[in-house]
């Protein structure tokens, strides 16, 4: 297993601002993603985080909106631009083992835009 | 698109009782995964079944994995209120990227 520090834990944003949210895993590791779960929701898959190149973001997503770095095998960061309301969700960073492609998950972002 | 149709999405029941969750699909998937979430924290992985007609026990929980690999159940005996929490299972859809299935927020009674 792997050990996922994320921070902040929970944050309160104006809209319009922009939050980072950071990822820190024990070990490193090829394949770290960023999730969104908005209120009473599943997990939606927001990029993949490549290191050293610039992350594949899924349908829906895009690199203006949620910027992402991954400067090594070990840390990445996620930023949510340009708030709004609708942004407020839970944010997750994931790693995955390479076998079964089994998933390790940090605590999470609560992030609320007033 | 493979998706993961999970239900119930609500379960409310009383401490002793069993329960069944499903996971169906129509895509196949090499394995699947279920989840475990509480509040203020991340999924943890409750485990990952692999081959078709596959049956996992753990502790009180039974998963197990169609004949056809696109579904998939997870079984609790004898809930107890620290099996709240909400149940997620979770496909592979390629590149390590997952699927998941909408969730099912389980409340026991006591």
């Amino acid at each position: 297993s792997a050990v996922i520090s994320q921070k902040p834990s929970r944050d309160i944003c104006q809209r319009g601002t922009s939050l980072t949210i950071q990822c820190q895993v024990d070990s490193q590791v090829t394949m770290m993603f960023w999730y969104r779960q908005q209120p009473g929701q599943s997990l939606t898959l927001i990029a993949t985080a490549n290191q050293g190149s610039e992350a594949t973001y899924e349908s829906g997503f895009v690199i203006d909106k949620f910027p992402i770095s991954r400067p090594n095998l070990t840390f990445s960061t996620l930023t949510v631009s340009n708030m709004s309301p609708e942004d407020s969700s839970i944010y997750l960073c994931s790693v995955s083992r390479t076998v079964n492609t089994e998933a390790f998950f940090g605590q999470g972002t609560r992030l609320t835009v007033v | 698109t493979q998706l993961l149709e999970q239900s119930p999405q609500f379960l409310s029941i009383q401490e002793g009782e069993n329960l069944t969750v499903y996971c169906n699909s129509s895509s196949v998937f090499s394995s699947l995964q279920w989840y475990r979430q509480e509040p203020g924290e991340g999924p943890v992985l409750l485990v990952t079944v692999v081959t078709g007609g596959e049956v996992k026990k753990l502790k009180r929980l039974t998963f197990q994995f169609g004949d056809a690999r696109k579904d998939s159940s997870l079984h609790i005996t004898a809930a107890q209120p620290g099996d709240t929490g909400l149940y997620l299972c979770a496909g592979e859809r390629g590149a390590q990227k997952l699927v998941f299935g909408q969730g099912t927020r389980l409340t026991i009674n006591p």
